[in-house]
């Protein structure tokens, strides 16, 4: 597609339920990143995949933070067992190789009631 | 973990007004790049940088890889009210596997 797609926009969730959220990256990008931001603070780094593995999955706050990617292109990241403190937007970004520019999607804010 | 510092975090601007801010790093950095996010919007990329020394710019915006690959700065000139938002600086250590490490932001807003 023309830009990352985010999906979905929005997510409310029930403490203790999983989720799972998705991401489409540029067409023929290689790299791709999954960042954090809670209300009003910076992004956070979770993970990167170059391709289909993760080099650095070093941000991931907890075990019950997971993600994939198949095929190089999308990216799935799933929150088991939600805690209120996981509320935050959720930005995907990509970039044609690791180093290049890295564009943002939306992102998806989930929110945990 | 790594830490840039990104300065200053917030700022007042009156329309006409050029406009500075800064990241610095104890690391050396292979590529720094400028965004600029709007509420409820991603960030979207402004300036990307790759070797020491370069300036570029985009508009009224300029941006500097500094000479010592541990900093940058980006500069808006003859501020308008739209350029009002957070800007972020990112960049990419040396050496690291690809991660973009991203300062804490410089938030403009309209003097009253």
């Amino acid at each position: 597609g023309a830009g990352v797609s985010q999906s979905p926009s929005n997510k409310v969730t029930e403490k203790g339920k999983d989720v799972e959220l998705r991401c489409d990256p540029i067409s023929g990008h290689t790299a791709l990143y999954w960042y954090r931001q809670s209300l009003g603070q910076g992004l956070e780094f979770l993970i990167y995949f170059q391709g289909n593995s993760a080099p650095d999955k070093s941000g991931l706050p907890s075990d019950r933070f997971s993600a994939e990617r198949t095929g190089g292109s999308v990216s799935t990241l799933t929150i088991q067992r939600t805690q209120q403190e996981d509320s935050a937007v959720y930005l995907c970004a990509s970039s044609l190789v690791y180093g290049a520019e890295a564009f943002f999607g939306q992102g998806t804010r989930l929110t945990v009631v | 973990g790594q830490q840039l510092n990104q300065s200053p975090q917030s700022m007042f601007i009156q329309e006409g007004e050029d406009v500075s801010m800064n990241c610095t790093s104890s690391s050396i950095f292979n590529t720094w790049l400028w965004y600029k996010q709007d509420p409820g919007e991603g960030p979207v990329l402004l300036i990307a940088l790759y070797k020491a020394g370069e300036l570029t710019s985009n508009g009224r915006l300029t941006a500097q890889f500094g000479t010592t690959r541990k900093d940058s700065f980006l500069n808006i000139s003859a501020s308008i009210p739209s350029d009002v938002g957070i800007y972020f600086c990112a960049g990419q250590l040396r050496g690291s596997q690809g991660n973009l490490i991203f300062g804490k932001g410089t938030k403009l807003s309209v003097k009253p």
